[in-house]
């Protein structure tokens, strides 16, 4: 299938301080991307629908000024969570869709 | 939107059993049903998937199955090994464009050797 590549796998950052996650798809063009947040044993909550050249659509409930996503090109769509905070912490993945949908690996977050 | 229920969120089967778990969705626009298996930490791998103009889908020893009259589909896993266990989440792409899917809440299923 269709490869989409997310990075960092694992970041630890403080309290107050902006983390990036880039999501790149690596051998196909992807003009939407889709963000989600996972908790533990829960399923895939969509925070956001990244549309390349144009703004994100977010989903209910979530704050488009601390989880701002930006999807320059056709192959990479990065989300950054800015003043993190301790309740941040999560489990956060890309995805593209190429025929299927298809995951980046997932980024372990954790604000300390 | 669509809405998607997921049944059983857990279910533990014997090696060589087999194992079935159901979804149902709202929307009858849904035209896309796949399924992902989530490893602990790891990325959903989608194992298979159906459209909506198929009753049924086989991949070895995994198969799907949906009933558009009654909007729901199921995945069977035949033979179960150990290393099938993992989480099974269903999902259905909405009747709109982009592509988004709607997930089920996530079946845990553990294979006893």
């Amino acid at each position: 299938g269709a490869v989409v590549s997310q990075h960092p796998s694992r970041v630890i950052c403080k309290s107050g301080t902006s983390v990036k996650i880039e999501c790149r798809s690596l051998d196909f063009q992807a003009t939407t991307m889709f963000w989600y947040r996972q908790f533990p044993k829960k399923s895939l909550m969509l925070m956001a629908t990244s549309n390349e050249g144009s703004k994100a659509t977010y989903e209910q409930g979530v704050e488009k000024d601390k989880f701002l996503i930006n999807h320059a090109s056709l192959t990479l769509s990065t989300l950054t969570v800015t003043s993190a905070h301790p309740e941040d912490s999560s489990f956060y993945i890309c995805s593209a869709r190429q025929g299927g949908t298809f995951f980046g690996q997932g980024t372990r977050l954790t604000v300390v | 939107g669509e809405n998607v229920e997921q049944h059983p969120s857990t279910l533990s089967v014997q090696e060589g059993d087999s194992a079935v778990i159901k979804c149902t969705y709202s929307d009858s626009a849904s035209n896309y049903f796949p399924w992902y298996k989530q490893e602990l930490g790891k990325r959903p791998q989608l194992i298979i998937d159906i459209r909506s103009n198929v009753g049924e889908k086989k991949d070895q020893r995994i198969a799907v199955t949906l009933n558009k009259t009654a909007k729901h589909f199921s995945l069977h896993i035949t033979e179960t090994q150990p290393e099938d266990s993992a989480v099974y989440f269903c999902a259905a792409k909405g009747g709109s464009t982009l592509g988004r899917l709607y997930f089920g809440r996530g079946t845990q299923l553990t294979v006893w050797p």
